[in-house]
């Protein structure tokens, strides 16, 4: 398996602009997440998925960020619109169990200017 | 709400020296605790998870204690590489009903030749 896949791996784009970020987990995982990382407040978790239902976005800052999971080997968080403080790296994971090893992808590294 | 602390938050030492890198807790009731290794620009590896119940994983040189009482969990590196250089982060698995991975900001390694 390549692991977990996400794209684009840099998105640079302009405030007010909506920015989607894509994620394939690793076949056959029952799990996917979202999280975030900055300098400020490490790696926080946004929201994750159970057989690609949503099961906590409690994590998710603001309603301008969603996520979707339509089928088991994809999804996508979207912001919509975007502000330079969303500047961040995302990392999509996905596990076989909740309590077990999670996998995690490159990330998308986002510019909000 | 948990609250996941690492200290040092960097460490330089010389080739083949033995290490140590902390990780304390606020909330003991956890399910589990992860130690990952992030390279500049990748992704988080999972080197070694604890379950609750556990005191300590081996994995190569790597050794990771919990003791979950007192909060703390421990990653001793024997022998240390210029390829261990990399920033180290201890998460922990906890939340009951409302699950979380909690990380920690990490700590950086550098393993000089």
């Amino acid at each position: 398996d390549a692991g977990v896949i996400q794209s684009p791996r840099h998105e640079v784009t302009e405030m007010g602009q909506e920015v989607t970020l894509r994620c394939k987990p690793i076949s056959g995982h029952d799990y996917l997440f979202w999280y975030r990382q900055t300098m400020m407040r490490g790696l926080e978790l946004l929201i994750y998925f159970n057989n690609n239902v949503p099961i906590d976005d409690s994590g998710m800052p603001e309603d301008r960020f969603s996520a979707k999971m339509p089928n088991a080997s994809f999804s996508t968080l979207k912001i919509q619109p975007s502000e330079p403080r969303d500047s961040a790296v995302y990392f999509c994971a996905s596990s076989l169990g909740l309590l077990i090893e999670q996998f995690f992808g490159p990330g998308t590294r986002l510019t909000v200017l | 709400k948990q609250e996941v602390t690492q200290i040092p938050a960097a460490l330089s030492v010389p080739e083949g020296e033995n290490l140590v890198l902390n990780c304390s807790f606020t909330d003991s009731a956890i399910y589990n605790l992860q130690w990952f290794r992030q390279d500049p620009g990748k992704g988080l590896t999972s080197l070694l998870l604890i379950q609750s119940s556990q005191r300590e994983q081996t994995s190569g040189r790597l050794n990771a204690s919990l003791d979950k009482s007192s909060g703390r969990s421990t990653l001793y590196i024997a022998a240390s590489q210029p390829g261990d250089s990399a920033t180290y982060l201890c998460a922990v698995s906890s939340g009951g009903s409302n699950y979380k991975l909690t990380f920690g900001k990490g700590t950086l390694l550098t393993v000089n030749p």
